[in-house]
């Protein structure tokens, strides 16, 4: 079945400092593969997606890219802030109509 | 245009205790999920509905629970005879026809059973 593995957490970081969180999968055929951010109290958000291989995702200064061969999609930021600090979920869905498979979800902690 | 609500946001029970949660998608938007979150879980899916039908029910952990969903819209989720296990964070999404890769979520409902 579909499975998406990331990295435990949680990760504690200064600020400015380089971001990765490490995210693999195991799929049947191509999913779209997703980052999605939990900020403290606050609902799930989409942060970027990537829909085919060698895609690659962006958005608030992340960037993900959506490796077929090594079956990945790792999060990453160049220069974190404190307002970074949230749970970091990696996802796939394999079509319309698809569920969402998450990862177990990684917290970032980010120090000022 | 509004986001995807849900109520209640947060409910207490006792065990043994019926319990319906509902969730309002974004206007238009034709397909609905619920999923759990849990502290031992994670994100779980729990049913997908396309309209009014059910496609994948898959993720229901027992026939405790249900889901139906009227009009194309608004969707109830109901636990019978509610277990400790039950308690989670339950989530809403949705997705609209032209965008199906991306699902918003609602806040979510926290159920407490005691």
């Amino acid at each position: 079945g579909n499975s998406v593995t990331q990295m435990e957490g949680p990760v504690t970081l200064s600020e400015e400092a380089f971001l990765t969180i490490n995210c693999t999968y195991t799929a049947t055929g191509y999913p779209s593969l997703f980052w999605y951010v939990q900020y403290p109290g606050e609902g799930l958000q989409l942060l970027l997606k990537a829909t085919k291989a060698d895609d690659k995702g962006s958005n608030k200064g992340f960037e993900a890219t959506y490796r077929k061969e090594t079956t990945s999609f790792h999060l990453e930021k160049g220069s974190v802030q404190v307002s970074d600090s949230a749970v970091y979920f990696c996802a796939l869905k394999r079509g319309s109509g698809d569920k969402l498979t998450f990862g177990t979800g990684t917290r970032l902690a980010v120090r000022p | 245009g509004a986001g995807v609500s849900q109520s209640p946001s947060n409910k207490v029970t006792e065990k043994g205790k019926d319990v319906e949660l509902r969730c309002d998608p974004i206007s238009g938007h034709t397909a609905l999920y619920w999923y759990r979150q849990s502290l031992g879980q994670g994100l779980e899916f729990l049913i997908y509905f396309q309209g009014n039908s059910a496609p994948d029910k898959s993720g229901l952990p027992s026939d405790r629970f249900s889901a139906e969903r009227t009009g194309g819209s608004v969707s109830t989720l109901t636990i019978q005879r509610t277990q400790q296990e039950d308690s989670a964070v339950y989530l809403c999404a949705s997705s609209s026809a032209r965008t199906t890769d991306t699902q918003y979520f609602g806040p979510g409902t926290r159920l407490t059973v005691l």
